[in-house]
C-alpha cells in the first residue's frame, strides 16, 4: 500500500526565495504532522493538522513559515524568504487519527545556498 | 514539558553481540514512548511503542524495550545484532493528549561491526 509521499525529495533555492514542499499522507489519515530535522539532530514539531484544521502550529520557527491542508489530504509547508539557517530535512508524518502512531514520510531536504 | 534524552551519539557493536541503546524521558504526565529507525535518505520507521499497557514490548527484526518509571527508561534492545540494523535510532514521547506531536532524543548512530 502507499505511504506517505514527499516531494520533491531534494530542493536546492538561492537564499531568499519562497519553497513549497508538497506532502501527501496516507489514504483516510486524519492527522497530519509536519517536523524539521536539522544535520545531525531529532525531528522537531512544527505545525499539526486534525483534517483541515490546523490545530497547533507552535513549532513554526517564524512567521516565514506558512502551513495548509485545504481539503484535508495533501498538505504543502511554504517558506517565505528563505535563509540559511532553514537548509535542513522536513519530514512529514500521518496518523490514522489522534494518538495513533504516525507514519513518516521520506523527507525533502532543502538545501538554501 | 516532554523531554528525551539518549546517552551516546554512536554506539558500534560486534554482529552477532547485544545492542543496546539508551533513552531516558522527563515528563510530568505519563508520556507514551516511541523507538523509531532511520536509514540514510529515508523517513523514520517504527519499531516499537509504549503505551501504559505492558512494560516490556516487543517490536519489528527483534528489537525490544523495556518501560521502567522508577528509572524514567526506556532502553532498545536486541540480543543479537546484524549488519542490517545499522543505522540511526531515535526515542520519541508523547503525552498523548492535544496535538500528540513527538518530542525526539538527538539519536544513536548504531555501526555494527562485522
Amino acid at each position: 500500500g502507499a505511504g506517505v509521499s514527499q516531494s520533491p525529495r531534494y530542493k536546492v533555492a538561492k537564499r531568499g526565495q519562497d519553497v513549497a514542499l508538497r506532502c501527501d499522507p496516507i489514504s483516510g489519515h486524519v492527522s497530519l504532522f509536519w517536523y524539521q530535522q536539522a544535520l545531525g539532530q531529532g525531528p522537531e514539531f512544527l505545525t499539526y493538522f486534525q483534517n483541515e484544521a490546523q490545530l497547533d502550529k507552535s513549532g513554526l520557527p517564524s512567521d516565514r513559515f506558512f502551513a495548509e491542508r485545504p481539503e484535508g489530504s495533501v498538505s504543502t509547508l511554504k517558506i517565505q524568504r528563505t535563509q540559511q539557517e532553514d537548509s535542513a530535512v522536513y519530514l512529514c508524518a500521518s496518523s490514522l487519527d489522534r494518538g495513533q502512531p504516525q507514519h513518516f514520510g521520506d523527507g525533502t531536504r532543502l538545501s538554501i545556498l | 514539558a516532554q523531554s528525551v534524552t539518549q546517552l551516546g551519539s554512536h554506539v558500534s557493536v560486534s554482529e552477532g553481540a547485544l545492542v543496546l541503546l539508551r533513552c531516558n524521558y522527563s515528563s510530568s504526565v505519563p508520556p507514551y514512548l516511541f523507538w523509531y529507525v532511520q536509514y540514510p535518505n529515508q523517513g523514520l520507521q517504527l519499531l516499537l511503542k509504549y503505551t501504559s499497557a505492558a512494560t516490556l514490548v516487543k517490536g519489528i527484526n527483534g528489537f525490544e524495550a523495556e518501560f521502567k518509571k522508577s528509572e524514567t527508561s526506556f532502553h532498545l534492545t536486541k540480543p543479537s545484532a546484524h549488519m542490517s540494523d545499522a543505522a540511526e535510532y531515535f526515542c520519541a514521547a508523547t503525552t498523548g493528549t492535544g496535538a500528540n506531536n513527538l518530542f525526539f532524543g538527538t539519536g544513536t548512530r548504531l555501526t555494527v561491526i562485522p
